[in-house]
């Protein structure tokens, strides 16, 4: 069964501060990874997405990995801001057969002053 | 629509009640998924529609649960006898077929139920 695991559940930082966001999956034939951000009380938005051709890819503070071959992912939070408290999520597309998502569970980011 | 609309956005039942939440996707989009939220919790799967089929309902909770798609649009999650941890926000994201699909979210129907 395809999945997608996320780590840590949830961490709190302080402003400022750099984060890194883990999510391993299963997800075969592998087409293509987002990570989403949802703010409180809204939908997730997509931040970013990593075809199997792409090691790393920037958009402002946030910097995404991906290693293909051990099926990784990390989302890279530099010099943090208290708006960057949200649930991020990892979701993983299925090569194929209508390109079905699988998701994470999210991890929690607080940031503090 | 512009994006993926849910009603109604706030729902307060009584304990024992059935509830009906309803999803609208984006025109054109054949696959829908529905997640639970707990409160400061993941996103929890329930169901994936391909089309008017669903080939993965794995998630649903209980028997109590249950969901409906028609037209290859618009979909409606039924709970049948709600109890109070069925309390979450029910969230439904729709995706195309393209190889770069993106999932989009509607905004949630925060179920309450009392």
């Amino acid at each position: 069964k395809n999945q997608v695991e996320q780590s840590p559940q949830s961490l709190i930082i302080l402003e400022g501060k750099n984060c890194t966001l883990q999510c391993n999956y299963t997800v075969s034939p592998f087409s293509n990874l987002r990570w989403y951000k949802q703010d409180t009380g809204r939908g997730p938005v997509s931040l970013t997405i990593m075809t199997f051709s792409e090691n790393t890819k920037s958009n402002g503070r946030y910097t995404a990995t991906l290693d293909a071959d051990t099926k990784q992912s990390s989302l890279h939070i530099t010099a943090s801001q208290l708006s960057d408290s949200a649930s991020y999520i990892c979701v993983v597309s299925e090569e194929g057969g209508g390109n079905k998502l699988t998701f994470g569970t999210g991890t929690q980011l607080k940031v503090e002053l | 629509g512009a994006g993926v609309s849910q009603s109604p956005s706030n729902k307060v039942t009584e304990k024992g009640k059935d509830v009906e939440l309803r999803c609208d996707p984006i025109s054109g989009h054949t696959a829908l998924y529905w997640y639970r939220q707990r409160l400061g919790q993941g996103l929890e799967f329930l169901i994936y529609f391909q089309g008017n089929s669903a080939p993965d309902k794995s998630g649903l909770p209980s028997d109590r649960f249950s969901a409906e798609r028609t037209g290859e649009s618009v979909s409606t999650l039924t709970i049948q006898r709600t109890q109070q941890e069925d309390s979450a926000v029910y969230l439904c994201a729709s995706s195309s077929q393209t190889r770069e699909t993106e999932a989009f979210f509607g905004q949630g129907t925060r179920l309450t139920v009392v």
